[in-house]
């Protein structure tokens, strides 16, 4: 167990529907980090934050957005879903700390029917 | 980040040292070269880093060249729950920054 939770596990929609999916990070950890990996495309970067602010972006969709609150939990928005959209999404955090290892979360299986 | 190379797969008999290796030959002097590995399809999980010396931890020992140009990571008694794809990445520490995954090497544990 990593210590990041991740909600909800398994989630299925419909195309142009809009899902939210959730992460708590360890407890201490600033940074989130979120990744999606499909089956074509492997693990791929979509976004960071640290302590409430974005800090890096990849090659995440206009029809993605995230946020991180106060609690330093992070949601990630996906929006006018497409087929192509179905993948596992991980987040996973860390502190910054001296190691800045990132721990990864169980994931959420998404499935656009 | 440093490109890592890494074999598409690879077999190892349960109870024997599984050896996996990975080619990082552009690699910079900050960057450390981290494992990870994903059973199934369950989250990646971190297995070991380092820099230049030679780290072991409950999991794991990583083996770096003195050139730094290539690593082995090793599992000293693979069991069949160590089934999974490994990935290494090289990556500079501290920046916080992202994890770039490659394609890893897929390790078949076999009876």
């Amino acid at each position: 167990d990593s210590g990041v939770t991740q909600t909800p596990k398994h989630l299925i929609t419909a195309t142009g529907q809009r899902v939210t999916l959730r992460c708590s990070p360890r407890s201490g950890d600033l940074s989130v980090y979120w990744y999606q990996q499909s089956l074509d495309q492997g693990l791929q970067f979509l976004i960071q934050y640290y302590n409430g602010e974005e800090r890096a972006k990849g090659n995440i969709l206009e029809r993605f957005s995230a946020q991180q609150f106060p609690d330093l939990h992070s949601e990630l928005n996906l929006s006018s879903l497409e087929l192509g959209d179905s993948a596992l999404y991980f987040c996973a955090s860390n502190s910054q700390g001296s190691t800045d290892t990132q721990y990864f979360g169980p994931g959420t299986r998404l499935t656009v029917l | 980040d440093a490109k890592t190379t890494q074999p598409p797969s690879m077999d190892c008999a349960e109870g024997r040292a599984a050896n996996l290796p990975c080619n990082h030959s552009t690699i910079s002097g900050n960057e450390y070269v981290y494992w990870y590995r994903q059973i199934h399809s369950q989250g990646p999980q971190y297995i070991i880093h380092g820099l230049k010396n030679n780290e072991t931890n409950e999991m794991a020992s990583l083996i770096i060249t003195e050139d730094r140009k290539s690593s082995t990571l090793i599992l000293p008694h693979a069991t069949l729950r160590d089934t999974a794809v490994y990935y290494c990445i090289v990556r500079v520490n501290n920046a916080g920054n992202m994890l770039t995954f490659g394609g890893g090497t897929r390790l078949m544990v076999k009876p």
